[in-house]
């Protein structure tokens, strides 16, 4: 089945800098590669997801790359600001509507 | 709009007693996931419903565990007999389902701690 793993598993930087977390993903077949953004005591939410036919995608401060080839993909936030930090889940999926195989979570510090 | 609603929002269990779990999807939502999420850990996959079937329950750790779906709507995951290791946060999630973008929307989770 499909294993995803993500680096680091905390990430310290000063406001303003820019913050990358890795993913990586094992089942050949996944073609849909959502962002989740978890906040002290709530539900992860949605920030911003690729699907396997686009390389790269951007939402104001946020983009995300996929390498197909080498089975990657990363997030990239810039700009930090201390409201980003949070944890940060990377997952994958192989078929639509079908469940989500998710990372073990980047903790996210913005220092001011 | 209401979003996914799950209780209890924290439940302190003896070992050895069971425990019910309670999630009510939006409405809408054909799809509906369960995940727990050990301290300081990912979010592991138990079970996954469309409607009121349940195509992949591949995540349940076992026998111990057991969700239903009723309706199409309201699901409850049960542990029988907790153990300590059965202590996480366990979360809902649902979505449209199939043939749309497979947004999950969580719930904030129901605490669980067995003592």
């Amino acid at each position: 089945g499909e294993n995803v793993e993500q680096h680091p598993s905390t990430l310290s930087v000063q406001e303003g800098d820019s913050a990358v977390i890795k993913c990586t993903y094992s089942d050949s077949a996944s073609n849909y590669f959502p962002w989740y953004k978890q906040e002290l005591g709530k539900g992860p939410q949605l920030i911003i997801d690729i699907r396997s036919n686009v390389g790269e995608k951007k939402d104001q401060r946020i983009a995300v790359t996929l390498n197909k080839t080498a089975k990657h993909f990363s997030l990239h936030i810039t700009e930090t600001q201390p409201e980003d930090s949070a944890v940060y889940f990377c997952a994958a999926r192989a078929n639509q509507g079908g469940k989500l195989i998710f990372g073990q979570g980047t903790e996210l510090s913005v220092k001011p | 709009g209401a979003g996914v609603s799950q209780s209890p929002s924290n439940k302190v269990t003896e070992k050895g007693k069971d425990v019910e779990l309670r999630c009510d999807p939006i409405s809408g939502h054909t799809a509906l996931y369960w995940y727990r999420q050990s301290l300081g850990q990912g979010l592991e996959f138990l079970i996954y419903f469309q409607g009121n079937s349940a195509p992949d329950k591949s995540g349940l750790p076992s026998d111990r565990f057991s969700a239903e779906r009723t309706g199409g709507s309201v699901s409850t995951l049960t542990i029988q007999r907790t153990q300590q290791e059965d202590s996480a946060v366990y979360l809902c999630a649902s979505s449209l389902g199939s043939g749309n973008t497979g947004e999950l929307f969580f719930g904030e989770g129901s605490r669980l701690t067995v003592l």
